[in-house]
């Protein structure tokens, strides 16, 4: 069966500093990887999906990346954290034919003090 | 410009009866969607899911309706059981978009009151 994890499960950075968020995919191969936000009492925001190593779509302007340097492994980045990058980051993948269901992982909570 | 709305930010219940939640889109190329279940700090669970070809899918407590004419979907949960309480999301697909994305609403949440 297929399991998504992510760490860490909190995050508490200061202003300015960098962000690296890992997120690994367990049990199927070649799958779409999404990173979502989801800011307080505000819905799930996509920020980036990719479908194969090295290939990432941005789909909203920020201050973060992401980077896909294994088939099964994407991470979300950032050089310097603003206060407006708070939230709740969720990791998703889905298998690659036509209609999909996403899963989601547990999710990581980041505090930008 | 919000592609998927749930209206109702809330919705308050007695358990043993139906909760139902609504969903509205506007872009027409959406061809499936699904409902997701989300308790706080952790991931959305798949629900159920509906394809454009059908109007009603039930699984269990759970029936999805769906009116294409009206851009309009809508998740019945009968009975409603205290667990059930959670925010909700309702997403829609594109079978051509890139990556398979969905767009979410911003989530119903329900409590289901003893």
């Amino acid at each position: 069966s297929q399991t998504i994890h992510q760490w860490p499960a909190t995050l508490v950075q200061p202003v300015g500093s960098p962000l690296s968020l890992e997120c690994t995919v367990e049990g199927t191969s070649n799958p779409n990887l999404y990173w979502y936000r989801q800011a307080a009492g505000r819905g799930l925001q996509l920020l980036f999906y990719s479908v194969g190593i090295g290939q990432i779509s941005s789909e909203v302007p920020q201050n973060l990346s992401a980077s896909r340097p294994q088939d099964r492994q994407f991470i979300l980045s950032s050089k310097k954290l603003l206060l407006s990058d708070s939230g709740f980051y969720l990791c998703a993948w889905a298998g690659t034919n036509s209609y999909n269901e996403q899963f989601f992982g547990p999710g990581t909570r980041l505090t930008v003090l | 410009d919000q592609q998927v709305k749930q209206n109702s930010p809330s919705l308050s219940v007695q358990e043993g009866r139906i909760s139902i939640l609504n969903c509205d889109y506007t872009n027409s190329m959406f061809d499936y969607f699904l409902w997701y279940k989300k308790y706080p700090a952790e991931g959305p669970t798949f629900l159920i899911s509906i394809s454009s070809i059908k109007d009603k899918n039930e699984d269990g407590r759970f029936t999805v309706f769906l009116n294409k004419s009206a851009k309009h979907l809508s998740l019945h949960i009968v009975p409603s059981q205290p667990g059930d309480s959670a925010v909700y999301f309702c997403a829609a697909s594109a079978i051509k978009a890139a990556g398979n994305k969905l767009t979410f609403g911003g989530g119903t949440r329900v409590l289901v009151k003893p």
